[in-house]
């Protein structure tokens, strides 16, 4: 099935810093979501977007849903051990707004 | 409030044998949903359900998978004959409506190998 795409596609930092991912799409999306998985677990959402240019923050998350409404970002600022985990981007695309597509994941790993 | 339960958490059985995942969905949640995901990648739908219609099933693979939401409520997901390529993480999750603006909420998945 159809998958996002999203980069990097694992990154390694260190405790304090801060992280940008993205992910990116050849159709229009109409909804991004943004879930992180933890080891044996499902993923849980961390932040969701519905309009073009939104800008919207969670504690140290931030995204935005691109204005051409093909990609969206999520940055993590000051970065700590509990942010180990992956980062799925979902959206729903306007040829099927019924459906959520998931990406491909971004695997973050943070140093003390 | 509990969240989406999941059971077996793990299951290891052999090819050509049937297998069955069993979902109990938030309470109150009308939509529920079976995902596959593939090791390192991201979840991929198999089948929605609006209390018991499957609205959705076009990714189902239904010469051997079939699913079933009798009274709206609990699902279960069987797979016979199961195959090696069918080792995954096989995922639940519900929302309240099934809106693209409704939360789903995931279960923590059942892990399926096949030797």
């Amino acid at each position: 099935g159809q998958q996002l795409n999203q980069s990097p596609q694992s990154m390694f930092i260190q405790e304090g810093e801060d992280v940008s991912m993205n992910c990116t799409s050849s159709s229009i999306f109409n909804t991004w979501l943004w879930y992180k998985q933890d080891p044996g677990e499902g993923p849980v959402l961390l932040i969701a977007l519905y309009k073009a240019g939104e800008l919207t923050s969670n504690g140290r998350l931030t995204a935005q849903f691109g204005i051409t409404r093909k990609d969206s970002f999520l940055n993590i600022s000051a970065s700590i051990p509990s942010d180990v985990g992956i980062y799925f981007c979902a959206g729903t695309p306007s040829y099927n707004t019924d459906k959520l597509i998931f990406g491909t994941g971004t695997r973050l790993q943070v140093f003390p | 409030e509990a969240g989406v339960v999941q059971s077996p958490r793990y299951k290891i059985i052999e090819k050509k044998q049937p297998v069955a995942f069993w979902c109990n969905p938030i309470s109150g949640h009308n939509t529920l949903y079976w995902y596959l995901q593939n090791l390192g990648q991201g979840p991929e739908l198999l089948i929605r359900y609006e209390n018991e219609e499957a609205v959705d099933d076009s990714q189902l693979p239904k010469d051997r998978f079939s699913a079933e939401r009798l009274k709206g409520v609990d699902s279960t997901l069987k797979i016979q004959p199961a195959e090696l390529g069918d080792s995954a993480v096989y995922l639940c999750a519900s929302s309240l409506r099934g809106a693209p603006t409704d939360t789903q909420y995931f279960g923590p998945g059942t892990r399926l190998t096949v030797l």
